[in-house]
């Protein structure tokens, strides 16, 4: 298996440009976590998903974000319009049981 | 009060020394448990999970302490290769909520 796939690795964009990060799970896995990485507040988790479905997104600092999973081996987060404090590393992580994959992630740099 | 509390450290320890580090949880009803390693400007990838009875898996020894709500790492031997942020991780609800901690950076010195 090639474990959790992210893309774009990098991203930069400018302020108020809508960004598109996208994550394809491990395949047989049915949870899947957005987490975001900042020096300052460490690895935070943003939403997830389990068999598709939402199931916690309290973590999602506001309207601007927001997260879907159309089908088993698909998710994506959006932010719009993005903001300089969005810049950070957006990884992605899939579940059976027992911990999390995560994948390689995206670093997110908004100017 | 956090959910998942470290010490942030450094640890800078030499080569072949013991170092240990502890981790506490906020939510008694916490299930499960984990310890997570990440490599500067890597994804975290897991290390171990915890269990009850205290794991070993090489040089590596978790316990967890639930009457005290802290779970720890210890590791014998350390090597240069061991240098890396270790991460505390608790799911809370059984339902792979899973909190992290904010790492302890670990510097295994020649």
């Amino acid at each position: 298996d090639a474990g959790v796939i992210q893309s774009p690795r990098h991203e930069v964009t400018e302020m108020g440009q809508e960004v598109t990060l996208r994550c394809k799970p491990i395949s047989g896995h049915d949870y899947l976590f957005w987490y975001r990485q900042t020096m300052m507040r460490g690895l935070e988790l943003l939403i997830y998903f389990n068999n598709n479905v939402p199931i916690d997104d309290s973590g999602m600092p506001e309207d601007r974000f927001s997260a879907k999973m159309p089908n088993a081996s698909f998710s994506t987060l959006k932010i719009q319009p993005s903001e300089p404090r969005d810049s950070a590393v957006y990884f992605c992580a899939s579940s059976l049981v027992g911990g999390a994959f995560f994948g390689q992630g995206t670093r997110l740099t908004v100017v | 009060r956090k959910e998942v509390e470290q010490d942030p450290g450094p640890f800078n320890v030499p080569e072949g020394a013991t170092v240990a580090f502890n981790c506490t949880y906020s939510n008694s009803a916490s299930q499960s448990f984990f310890w997570y390693r990440q490599d500067c400007r890597k994804e975290p990838k897991l290390l171990m999970s915890v269990y009850s009875s205290g794991n070993e898996d090489g040089r590596f020894t978790a316990q967890l302490n639930r009457a005290s709500q802290y779970i720890s790492l210890l590791i014998r031997d350390s090597k240069l290769s061991d240098s890396a942020t270790y991460l505390c991780v608790v799911d809370q609800t059984g339902a792979n909520n899973l909190f992290f901690g904010t790492g302890t950076r670990l510097t295994v010195i020649p």
